[in-house]
């Protein structure tokens, strides 16, 4: 079975600062998605990022990227020039590649509480 | 475009009573989930709606929870009777068709079973 993994509850960070988050996995799969998800508080989650495994390039969005390692099994999230309302609890998830079935359900870390300084 | 709904967004109730809660995914989206978070746990899945029809119910936790869809539209996840360990929040996502399936997440409902 699938499991993902964020080992920091609770980051800070300084506006204007850049930021990492950690999230690790573990699957046999070859081919699967991973997603970083944003829920800001007392509102709704939202997608931030998600990566294909079989791109090897990384994905960006504006001011948040990955570093994806695939044989490390580890998918980080940077935040550049961080801003008041990036601060939100942050969710890693895995999902296997829809080629394999019909298996679409998400799976997920614990979440890191991240929380930008002025 | 409205996003994915849930009703009520909080529920209090004692244990061993009813709960049914509401979701009302985004218009055109077959695809229909249901999760929860339990305090300091990871986010579960609990079942994967195509349509009307249930895709996967792996992740329910056991008989007293009961999911249905009505015409492929709105659904439902009645609990009964709730026990303690339900309390959580419980979240509904939807999405299209489609290999990309993205999420879209409603606000959740927080349900306390006292």
């Amino acid at each position: 079975a699938q499991t993902v993994t964020q080992s920091q509850p609770e980051m800070s960070v300084q506006e204007a600062e850049t930021v990492t988050l950690s999230c690790t996995y573990d699957t046999s799969e070859s081919d699967y998605y991973l997603f970083w998800y944003k829920q800001p508080p007392s509102r709704q989650m939202i997608l931030v990022i998600r990566q294909e495994a079989y791109k090897q390039q990384n994905a960006t969005e504006n001011r948040f990227s990955v570093n994806f390692q695939k044989a490390a099994k580890s998918f980080s999230l940077k935040i550049s020039d961080s801003q008041l309302g990036d601060a939100a609890m942050y969710f890693c998830a895995y999902r296997s590649s829809p080629h394999a079935g019909n298996n679409r359900k998400l799976i997920w870390g614990l979440g890191t509480s991240l929380a930008v300084n002025p | 475009e409205a996003g994915v709904t849930q009703f009520p967004s909080h529920s209090v109730i004692e244990k061993g009573q009813t709960v049914t809660l509401r979701c009302d995914p985004i218009s055109g989206h077959d695809n229909l989930y249901w999760y929860r978070r339990v305090m300091g746990k990871e986010i579960k899945f609990l079942l994967h709606f195509v349509k009307e029809s249930k895709q996967d119910e792996s992740g329910m936790p056991n008989n007293r929870f009961l999911a249905e869809r009505t015409g492929g539209t709105y659904s439902t996840l009645k609990v009964q009777p709730a026990e303690l360990e339900d309390s959580g929040v419980y979240f509904c996502a939807s999405s299209q068709l489609g290999d990309v399936d993205e999420q879209f997440f409603g606000p959740g409902t927080r349900l306390t079973v006292l």
